[in-house]
């Protein structure tokens, strides 16, 4: 399809197991976002990559989560040692451009992680 | 330190009536805001937006009220359809940077 595919779409784990969730944004897209929403709240900024780079990772909660964007399209999030409290839908977006820009995020459907 | 709050976690509509969706922000950075909408297993996807700039934006039933100096904006649904049923997100950024600040969110149900 045309959107925003995340994958997987669930994933079950154990606590301090690794987990690594994948994005592929809307072709063309070059900027590309991760936000993470549990139950109740509104989705939380984790990381932002303009093209390959992370330009702002401060959102990530701490030094177990890591994203990677080598060649500027496909995204993945890697959580080491998970916790229970990583537990949450992690969302990916992308939209044309940024820094400036007031174009809307397109969102995928989202990987739902659960850590027991 | 929640930047954008929505205070109602639902509201419950009669369809046809109105729906109106409110939003307060505390950063004065911010100059633009978005509304979104999501479906249970979905992604949320954009509805409107509106610039700071501007105090009314409007697209079909859906218009969006924005009061600067109140910090304030508001989603305005008429006449609102059962299809309506969604949780709405309001959101806000900065032009100049590029983070999307989202609120908790406001579940609305319309009632056929």
């Amino acid at each position: 399809g045309a959107g925003v595919s995340q994958t997987p779409s669930n994933k079950v784990t154990e606590k301090g197991k690794y987990v690594e969730l994948r994005c592929d944004p809307i072709s063309g897209h070059t900027a590309l976002y991760w936000y993470r929403q549990s139950l109740g709240q509104g989705p939380e900024f984790l990381i932002y990559f303009q093209g390959t780079g992370a330009a702002d990772d401060s959102g990530l909660p701490n030094d177990r989560f890591f994203a990677v964007r080598p060649e500027g399209s496909v995204s993945t999030l890697k959580i080491q040692r998970t916790e229970r409290g990583d537990s949450a839908v992690y969302l990916c977006a992308s939209s044309l451009q940024s820094g400036g820009n007031t174009g809307e995020l397109f969102f995928g459907e989202g990987s739902r992680l659960t850590v027991l | 330190d929640q930047q954008v709050k929505q205070n109602s976690p639902s509201l419950s509509v009669q369809e046809g009536r109105i729906s109106i969706l409110n939003c307060d922000y505390t950063n004065s950075m911010f100059d633009y805001f978005l509304w979104y909408k999501k479906y249970p297993a979905e992604g949320p996807t954009f509805l409107i937006s509106i610039s700071s700039i501007k105090d009314k934006n409007e697209d079909g039933r859906f218009t969006v009220f924005l009061n600067k100096s109140a910090k304030h904006l508001s989603l305005h649904i008429v006449p609102s359809q059962p299809g309506d049923s969604a949780v709405y997100f309001c959101a806000a950024r900065n032009t100049g940077g590029f983070k999307t600040i989202f609120g908790a969110g406001t579940r609305l149900f319309v009632k056929a």
